[in-house]
C-alpha cells in the first residue's frame, strides 16, 4: 500500500545534539512538508519542498534544516539551535498545491 | 491576518446524538478547505476537500458544508469509533503552499 513512513516513532535528544527525523513516501507525490504539532495549537509549517533539490522555509524554520535529494525522501534535522524541540512532528505529501495533504504517523521528540 | 478558528474545543456526545463542529476562517481568498480526522498518537487522516460556498461532501455519518465564512462538519448518529480530534485547514489564495490549520475539536462519543 502507498503511504508515508516516518521514523522513529519516539526520539530523545540530549543537550547540544542534532537529531534527524526520517520521512519516506511511495505515493509519487512531488510536494512534501514538515509540520510541528503542540498541544492546543494548530499544525505549524516548518519547511516544504515542491520538487527535488528545492525547499522553502515555513513559518517556524529557525533551528531546523531539511534536504530533498530524492523525490521519496524529505528528512528533517532538529539542530541544537532549536531551544524548544519537544513536540509531535508530522511529515506530509501532496500531488500539488490544490490537493489535500496526506500525513505520516508522526515522530514524538522529547528532551533528555 | 489569515486565521482559522474551530469550535467547540471539545464535544461530548452520547451514541446516536447528532451534532455539528464549526470551522470559521478569515483568509484573503479561499483556494480550498480541508477536514481531517486525527486519532491519538497518529497523523491526520484526510476526510474532505471543499472549494466553493454551497458545496457539500458526505462520507458515512459525516457531512461537510461550506459558506463564505465558515464550514460545518455534521455528525449524524455518531458511534464511539467516531471519537477523535477533527482538524480544519484552509489554503488561502495567496499563492504557494501555505495551509493554515485550526487547533481542532476533540470529539468524545460515549456508548
Amino acid at each position: 500500500d502507498g503511504g508515508i513512513t516516518q521514523s522513529p516513532k519516539y526520539l530523545f535528544r540530549k543537550e547540544g545534539q542534532n537529531v534527524t527525523l526520517s520521512c519516506e513516501q511511495n505515493l509519487n507525490h512531488d510536494a512534501m512538508y514538515w509540520y510541528r504539532q503542540d498541544p492546543g495549537q494548530g499544525l505549524r509549517l516548518i519547511y516544504y519542498s515542491q520538487i527535488v533539490n528545492d525547499f522553502q522555509k515555513g513559518d517556524i524554520a529557525e533551528g531546523y534544516s531539511v534536504s530533498r535529494e530524492k523525490k521519496e525522501s524529505f528528512p528533517l534535522t532538529v539542530t541544537s539551535a532549536q531551544k524548544n524541540p519537544t513536540a509531535f512532528y508530522l511529515c506530509a505529501s501532496s500531488i500539488g498545491v490544490e490537493q489535500p495533504q496526506h500525513f505520516g504517523d508522526g515522530t514524538r521528540l522529547s528532551i533528555l | 491576518e489569515d486565521q482559522v478558528t474551530q469550535s467547540p474545543e471539545a464535544l461530548r456526545l452520547q451514541e446516536g446524538e447528532s451534532s455539528s463542529l464549526n470551522c470559521s476562517y478569515t483568509v484573503s481568498g479561499l483556494r480550498g478547505l480541508f477536514w481531517y480526522r486525527q486519532d491519538p498518537g497518529k497523523g491526520p487522516e484526510f476526510l474532505f476537500t471543499l472549494y466553493s460556498a454551497g458545496e457539500e461532501k458526505e462520507k458515512e455519518r459525516l457531512k461537510a458544508t461550506l459558506t463564505k465564512k465558515e464550514s460545518f462538519l455534521h455528525i449524524t448518529a455518531p458511534k464511539p469509533e467516531d471519537s477523535a480530534t477533527y482538524l480544519c485547514a484552509v489554503r488561502p489564495n495567496t499563492g504557494g503552499f501555505k495551509t493554515i490549520f485550526g487547533a481542532g475539536t476533540r470529539l468524545f462519543v460515549k456508548a
